[in-house]
């Protein structure tokens, strides 16, 4: 059965840290990796992985897969209060949906 | 910056009734999808629906549940005889390329089954 994995599941840091978020899976027919932010309603999109080794940035917010070792990291740099939600790791699959884990729960203390 | 939408975004309905659920996907989308979360769960896959039929449906997707494209904008999902355990966050996505793309949720709706 497929599967895709988070850890931590939940972590509490102080603004200003650095943060590494691991997502890791075990599915068959791999196409994508997308990386969600959930804060009180709907998963709002970050990144889209597809390729080993590039990393996708955006702001404060980084992402690299590893094809070879069936994961990745999402990293937030200099953390906010903004940044407390959960992260959703999801797999997609050709020809199929969508897996996803369930989720690391950040909490950034001021 | 086009958006999926959701309608309604709370819905409270008896065990035993039906309810149909309603999205807009964002318009050049062909892939979509509806999730459910019930309340501090996973996020759980129902059924992926492409070039108007079922691509792909899930365990929980049984008979009691339904999808329609009934125009060129809607995508519905109806639960014909709710149960108590219905009750959840259910969520609306597209994407233009199904796994291969960026996929876009909705603002979702709360169903609570009383």
């Amino acid at each position: 059965e497929d599967k895709v994995v988070q850890s931590p599941l939940s972590l509490v840091v102080h603004e200003g840290d650095t943060v590494t978020l691991n997502c890791s899976y075990e599915v068959t027919n791999f196409r994508s990796l997308l990386w969600y932010k959930q804060e009180k309603k709907a998963p709002t999109f970050l990144f889209m992985l597809t390729s080993s080794g590039i990393e996708k940035k955006s702001g404060r917010l980084s992402s690299i897969l590893d094809k070879k070792e069936l994961f990745s990291i999402l990293n937030i740099t200099a953390t906010q209060t903004g940044d407390s939600a959960i992260y959703l790791c999801a797999v997609g699959r050709y020809g199929q949906n969508f897996v996803f884990g369930p989720g690391t729960r950040l909490s950034v203390l001021p | 910056e086009p958006e999926v939408t959701q309608t309604p975004s709370h819905q409270v309905t008896q065990m035993g009734q039906e309810v149909i659920l309603r999205c807009v996907p964002i318009s050049n989308h062909l892939y979509f999808y509806w999730y459910r979360q019930i309340l501090g769960q996973k996020v759980e896959f129902l059924v992926s629906f492409y070039n108007n039929e079922i691509s792909e449906k899930s365990e929980i997707f049984d008979d009691q549940f339904s999808v329609e494209r009934p125009d060129g904008s809607n995508f519905t999902l109806k639960i014909r005889s709710t149960k108590l355990e219905d009750s959840a966050m259910y969520f609306c996505a597209s994407s233009v390329q199904g796994a291969a793309g960026e996929q876009y949720f909705g603002p979702g709706t709360r169903l609570t089954v009383t």
